[in-house]
């Protein structure tokens, strides 16, 4: 299985600044032929299922804020959140769907400063 | 709206047996393969199960296998997740979810529910 690590466990920013969370895969999850990485980004807000915010590493999903930003390749991947609001609070999660199992990070948490 | 619908949680004890269903509303169910997550409160998410859209291809994480039988209803545009030999391990809410199309990213989630495994 594709072990996911995430960094870090918990970050606490400002309101207004950039939060960073770091996701590493166990192995490379770039497929070649298509040249796309299979990786995911969720957002769950307490007493919530997770939101799926970003698919293929980067791509948005239909109407998340422009403020949720995904990057990385191979291994190594990001998700960025510029300008951090109130309600980005929650547990954030990235997923490989390279291969079965799929497998998630264990999850960041981000709060406020 | 799309929309994913959990029942059939709740408690049992050890080594019984529950099932799941999900509803499914707002999109082509029967296009689509389906997944059950699962979530020990607090803690992370597993992927426990997915069934491809006609319903031939059952997966299961190495957790569940042989325990756990999922299912689908196309006519009736449910999922089903049969649970036998119940374990504390098992303790937690699943989701179930719809994939991207033809990739296992998790578009909609359902509001999950709760299976407590407890003498």
């Amino acid at each position: 299985d594709i072990v996911m690590t995430q960094s870090p466990d918990s970050l606490a920013v400002s309101l207004g600044e950039r939060a960073t969370i770091n996701c590493k895969s166990s192995q490379n999850i770039v497929y070649s032929p298509n040249n796309k990485n299979y990786l995911a980004w969720y957002q769950q807000k307490p007493r919530q299922p997770p939101k799926l915010l970003i698919y293929w590493a980067s791509t948005r999903e239909s109407g998340v804020p422009d403020r949720f930003s995904g990057s990385g390749s191979g291994r190594d991947f990001t998700l960025t959140i510029s300008g951090l609001q109130a309600e980005d609070v929650a547990v954030y999660y990235c997923q490989q769907y390279y291969s079965t199992p799929v497998t998630f990070g264990q999850g960041t948490r981000l709060e406020i400063k | 709206e799309v929309q994913l619908v959990e029942s059939g949680g709740g408690l049992v004890q050890p080594g019984g047996s529950l099932r799941l269903s999900c509803a499914a509303s707002g999109f082509s169910f029967s296009s689509y393969w389906m997944h059950w997550v699962r979530q020990v409160p607090g803690k992370g998410l597993e992927w426990v199960s997915r069934i491809n859209s006609d319903g031939s291809s059952p997966t299961y994480a190495e957790s569940v296998k042989g325990r756990f039988t999922v299912s689908r209803d196309n006519a009736k545009d449910t999922l089903y997740l049969q649970m036998n030999s119940l374990g504390a391990d098992d303790t937690g809410v699943y989701y179930c979810t719809k994939e991207g199309w033809k990739y296992q990213y998790f578009e909609i989630w359902g509001r999950g529910t709760l299976v407590t495994v407890s003498s």
